[in-house]
């Protein structure tokens, strides 16, 4: 099973500026993926991203991108040039091989961004 | 609106009563999910299903909690006897699984928010 840890309970980040989401995982199936859903205040949970973990680049989703560090068990999301509407909990999830049916959710991070 | 859809969005129900949840999935997707999401938490897995298959269920299903998808379209989630502790809201989620590919994003539904007095 997947155990996700997200450090980080709230962000602060000034408009236009880059933000870093940490989050660590921990598996012991050589086949898994990592995703990212932001969840608004009105509730719905929104994918944004995607990280296979035999994906040899970083995988990237216009402002968000995912710096996937494998020897470290990382895979934290950047998001560039932020917006006062990326304000919301951010999730990192993960789940192992076989489509991921079982996937498990970190605890979040709520982001703020600041005009 | 051709995403996920759940019905009804808020319950408010005493203690001691049943209380059953809908969920209808993208059309085409053949998985279907349920999770929990209680307060400052990240959504927790309960069941899901292959079609109309159960193929895993989650500790925290209890005897009182039973999901079920018929037809392998919609699924409802029914729990009986609730306790205060039922208190949450349930996602429902759906995905296309294409034979072991592991991007098989899951959509979410709005959810139904769950309130026992």
């Amino acid at each position: 099973a997947q155990k996700i840890t997200q450090t980080q309970p709230g962000m602060f980040v000034q408009e236009k500026e880059a933000v870093t989401l940490d989050c660590t995982y921990d598996t012991s199936d050589p086949s898994y993926g990592l995703f990212w859903y932001k969840q608004p205040s009105s509730g719905e949970m929104i994918f944004l991203i995607y990280q296979g973990s035999y994906d040899q680049q970083n995988a990237t989703e216009g402002r968000y991108s995912l710096n996937f560090q494998k020897a470290r068990k990382s895979a934290n999301l950047v998001i560039s040039a932020s917006q006062l509407g990326d304000s919301a909990m951010y999730f990192c999830a993960g789940g192992n091989s076989g489509g991921y049916q079982k996937v498990t959710f970190g605890t979040g991070t709520k982001l703020q961004v600041i005009p | 609106d051709t995403g996920v859809s759940q019905d009804p969005r808020h319950k408010i129900t005493k203690r001691g009563q049943n209380v059953t949840f809908r969920c209808d999935p993208i059309s085409e997707h053949n998985r279907l999910y349920w999770y929990r999401q209680t307060l400052g938490q990240g959504p927790e897995f309960l069941t899901y299903f292959q079609n109309e298959a159960q193929l895993e269920k989650s500790r925290l299903l209890s005897d009182r909690f039973s999901a079920e998808r018929p037809k392998g379209s919609f699924s409802t989630l029914e729990i009986q006897r609730t306790e205060q502790g039922d208190s949450a809201m349930y996602l429902c989620a759906s995905s296309l699984d294409l034979g072991g590919r592991g991007d098989n994003e899951q959509f979410f539904g709005p959810g139904t928010r769950l309130t026992v007095l």
